[in-house]
């Protein structure tokens, strides 16, 4: 089993669509939660931290489930500029961060 | 430019040869990790290093990767007697102690094994 899963995609929306992604995780140890946002030919880069309260930065809401192990990501009123691919990311205390496959979404005029 | 660097961006080489990449950190962050990254899927965890101690290596790293930071300031990256599976982009992060999150990654460097 993979340790950390992402849903298969690619989303394909128009611009103002709302659009969720999930992940799941296999550790339960697992104790810090992240998305990061990927640009075609580009390195990774932080999104935002998921917190277990689930936490809001804008237009991006990431919600945290640690009796299901699931993480998500709620992007509202989408742009053409949030087209990436969205890499799901755990951490367990003192060890790497595990990254998911990722997602893409394309968001079209 | 305080970010990430990393050399070479591009390396191509025949298969059975031998490639070193080099990575050097932002000068205050104590860990330094090397991630690989093929087309379509996400980063996967190579080693990582606290200041110069490796603390941790993927059990799918083969033997032939071997990974250094014999200061604590830049690191390199191995890749012995080279397979074709072995092309990838190879990303290094880093990132302060305690655990902030946010690691900040390199452009990667990109190899090509014919």
């Amino acid at each position: 089993r993979k340790e950390v899963e992402q849903d298969p995609g690619p989303f394909n929306v128009p611009e103002g669509a709302t659009v969720a992604f999930n992940c799941t995780y296999s550790n339960s140890a697992s104790q810090s939660f992240f998305w990061y946002r990927q640009d075609c030919r580009k390195e990774p880069k932080l999104l935002m931290s998921v917190y277990s309260s689930g936490n809001e930065d804008g237009r991006f809401t990431a919600q945290l489930n640690r009796a299901s192990q699931y993480i998500s990501l709620l992007i509202r009123d989408s742009k053409l500029s949030d087209s990436a691919t969205y890499l799901c990311v755990v951490n367990e205390a003192g060890t790497a961060l595990i990254f998911g496959k990722g997602t893409t979404l394309s968001v079209s005029s | 430019d305080t970010g990430v660097s990393q050399d070479p961006r591009h390396k191509i080489t025949k298969r059975g040869q031998n490639v070193t990449f080099r990575c050097d950190p932002i000068s205050e962050h104590n860990r330094l990790y090397w991630y690989r990254q093929t087309l379509g899927q996400g980063p996967e965890f190579l080693t990582y290093f606290q200041n110069e101690a490796q603390l941790e290596k993927s059990r799918l790293l083969s033997d032939r990767f071997s990974a250094e930071r014999p200061k604590g300031s830049f690191s390199t990256l191995e890749i012995q007697r080279t397979e074709q599976g072995d092309s990838a982009m190879y990303l290094c992060a880093s990132r302060r102690q305690p655990n902030t999150g946010e690691l900040f990654f390199g452009e990667g460097s990109r190899l090509t094994v014919l």
